[in-house]
């Protein structure tokens, strides 16, 4: 079935630590996405790519990092510089920057211990 | 900047009754409007999607519709069912920074 698929669903992190969180989609689609929610808040865009090998910075990029080698991948590094990482993750994707339908995958849950 | 606005942040109503969510943005300059259903801890749904260019979109029991002039969307849901209950999102895009951004949801507990 086409879709994103989020790994993994729940993520425990000690400070200092490094975390990947990946996404991967079969949709054959150009853009993706990264968000952060917190609890009783609106989607936050952390980095968004529209091209491989390209990336923009979203509204919380610091503490964050993201490559696109590849078409169907987009992971997100959550680097210790980040001071509050504990959130829920969601990747997306969608055909081009605007105009469509925007889909998300199931998302990862993030705690750091 | 663009903001969404979304009102009330919860909402209970009993099984059967029709319902309107509201969304309100500021920037009227959008390319279109999504609807997404999200149920706790899980991602989100995109339910409707209308072009800035449309009035309204239909699906099953949802409607959605758009006036750009005044900033507003609304969501009717008709004849609700227990099934319903998630929380409802909203997010435009475009504006003068042409980006996706969203409302914070309202949370929609249809009583049996």
């Amino acid at each position: 079935d086409g879709g994103i698929t989020q790994s993994p669903k729940y993520l425990f992190r000690k400070e200092g630590q490094n975390v990947t969180l990946s996404c991967e989609q079969n949709l054959n689609h150009d853009a993706m996405y990264w968000y952060r929610q917190d609890p009783g808040q609106g989607l936050r865009l952390i980095y968004y790519s529209q091209i491989v090998n390209d990336f923009q910075k979203g509204d919380i990029a610091e503490g964050y990092s993201v490559s696109r080698e590849k078409k169907e991948s987009f992971p997100l590094t959550v680097t210790s510089a980040q001071k509050n990482p504990t959130a829920f993750y969601l990747c997306a994707s969608s055909m081009i920057t605007v105009g469509n339908t925007i889909y998300f995958g199931e998302g990862s849950w993030l705690t750091v211990v | 900047k663009q903001e969404v606005t979304q009102i009330p942040a919860a909402l209970s109503v009993p099984e059967g009754e029709n319902l309107v969510l509201n969304c309100s943005f500021t920037d009227s300059a959008i390319y279109n409007l999504q609807w997404f259903r999200q149920d706790p801890g899980k991602g989100l749904t995109s339910l409707l999607l209308i072009q800035s260019s449309q009035r309204e979109q239909t699906s099953g029991r949802l409607n959605a519709s758009l006036d750009k002039s005044s900033g507003r969307s609304t969501l009717y849901i008709a004849a609700s069912q227990p099934g319903d209950s998630a929380t409802y999102l909203c997010a435009v895009t475009g504006g003068r920074d042409d980006k996706i951004i969203f409302g914070k949801g309202t949370r929609l507990h249809i009583l049996p």
